[in-house]
């Protein structure tokens, strides 16, 4: 019974176009949502957060968007560098509560 | 500063051995968690320290995992014996703030390959 989903395992992107990664949640009490990227070999790295009770964060490149009545939840990344290819991982939380993560979506920017 | 370090970065081992994993947080930082990704499935999460405390340890599989964190500082994560479906990458993360409000700092992992 997953509570984070991201249903695209992969997504392939032209250098330069947005990037859009999709999140669906099952759990209404979520209070944070988050994106982490990971590189392989290497640990997940928090990209940007957005509270429950905001619909958009934006940061750089990065803009999060949160829909609570769909609860949905999307990554755009404008404009996509190579250095974006990546795995996206979306995860949400309760406040004071664990980080619950989603099974991630591989991003590939092509050249 | 230093980041969170793990040990070993991969563990190969037959089926009933036993092996522990290691994990340095940042120093200061009072919350400890372990998380574990078999492969292309979510980084699940298995328990949560706040200092040498279990806070939460509602997502450790069975009785063959053992975690510790003696003192407050660094923390272990034995498995044994260990079974087929062990195999996975094992994440540690700390953070200062209890939450998920600055999001957590990972390790880079430790992969483990149970034969």
């Amino acid at each position: 019974d997953q509570q984070v989903k991201q249903n695209s395992p992969s997504l392939s992107v032209q250098e330069g176009r947005i990037s859009i990664l999709n999140c669906d949640y099952t759990n209404s009490m979520f209070d944070y949502f988050l994106w982490y990227k990971k590189y392989p070999a290497e640990g997940p790295t928090f990209l940007i957060s957005i509270s429950s009770i905001k619909d958009k964060n934006e940061d750089g490149r990065f803009t999060v968007f949160l829909n609570k009545s769909a609860k949905h939840l999307s990554l755009h990344i404008v404009p996509s560098q190579p250095g974006d290819s990546a795995v996206y991982f979306c995860a949400a939380s309760r406040i004071d509560d664990k980080i619950i993560f989603g099974k991630g979506t591989r991003l590939h920017i092509l050249p | 500063e230093a980041g969170v370090t793990q040990f070993p970065s991969h563990s190969v081992i037959e089926k009933g051995q036993t092996v522990t994993l290691r994990c340095d947080p940042i120093s200061g930082h009072d919350n400890l968690y372990w998380y574990r990704r078999v492969m292309g499935k979510e980084i699940k999460f298995l328990l949560h320290f706040v200092k040498e405390s279990k806070q939460d340890e509602s997502g450790m599989p069975n009785n063959r995992f053992l975690a510790e964190r003696t003192g407050g500082t660094y923390s272990t994560l034995k498995v044994q014996p260990a079974e087929l479906e062990d195999s996975g990458v094992y994440f540690c993360a700390s953070s200062q703030v209890q939450g998920p409000l600055y999001g957590y700092t990972f390790g880079s992992g430790t992969r483990l390959t149970v034969v």
